[in-house]
């Protein structure tokens, strides 16, 4: 059963600490995005990678946030500084198409909580 | 306004209700429309997928786009316990780069009593 992995599934962290996140995609699948969901913005695309070169990334914090995709089997997320807005859920997804409106398939997410 | 608006809720309905959840749009360029359905603590999942105008059914689902009035609707028939979740609906116009991204509503929690 091909699924999107992501961990940690949970990260409690101090403002100002360095938080990594990491998906593992489908196999196979050549298109990596990275979402985060919060009750007030809902689910905004942050970056992808199409063939492990970045797309788009228009929708990340270039100061703080930046994403990887260290080989087609690993996605990482990372934000530096973290600052307690940063808190989220961030959901990495995975498809064949080139674009997000494309079939993606999700992970479970990760559950940031910056103090 | 946002681009895409999408009523909270929560909505609950009881089992073998009729639902319709909808979302409404102001991006004319938008040919593309989704719904998502995401249940708790779970990344979102595709229900429905058309493209420009018209009704697409599957199974107990239906999807709706009404470009004119710029409203898409999807409805549950027969709904049951395990429909209860959060449905985002999502669009995106045509053409690759940035015009291709989806952009979501906030989503609806839905749930349907036994």
């Amino acid at each position: 059963d091909a699924r999107v992995t992501q961990t940690p599934r949970h990260k409690v962290t101090e403002m100002g600490q360095e938080v990594t996140m990491r998906c593992q995609p489908i196999l196979g699948h050549n298109t990596v995005f990275w979402y985060r969901q919060t009750m007030m913005q809902g689910l905004e695309l942050l970056a992808y990678f199409r063939n492990r070169a970045p797309l788009d990334d228009s929708g990340m914090p270039k100061d703080r946030f930046s994403a990887e995709m260290p080989d087609a089997t690993l996605a990482t997320l990372k934000i530096q500084p973290s600052e307690p807005r940063d808190s989220a859920v961030y959901f990495c997804a995975s498809g064949m198409g080139p674009t997000s409106r494309d079939t993606q398939y999700f992970g479970p997410g990760t559950r940031l909580t910056v103090l | 306004q946002k681009e895409v608006e999408q009523d909270p809720g929560p909505l609950s309905v009881p089992e073998g209700a009729i639902v319709s959840l909808n979302c409404t749009y102001s991006n004319s360029a938008f040919q593309y429309f989704m719904w998502y359905r995401q249940y708790s603590r779970k990344g979102p999942e595709l229900l429905m997928y058309t493209y420009s105008s018209g009704n697409k059914e599957d199974g107990r689902f239906t999807a709706q786009v009404d470009k004119s009035s710029k409203y898409i609707s999807l409805f549950i028939r027969d709904s049951q316990p395990s429909d209860s979740a959060t449905y985002l609906c999502a669009m995106s116009g045509i053409g690759g780069g940035s015009q291709g991204n989806l952009i979501f509503g906030k989503g609806t929690k839905l749930s349907v009593k036994p």
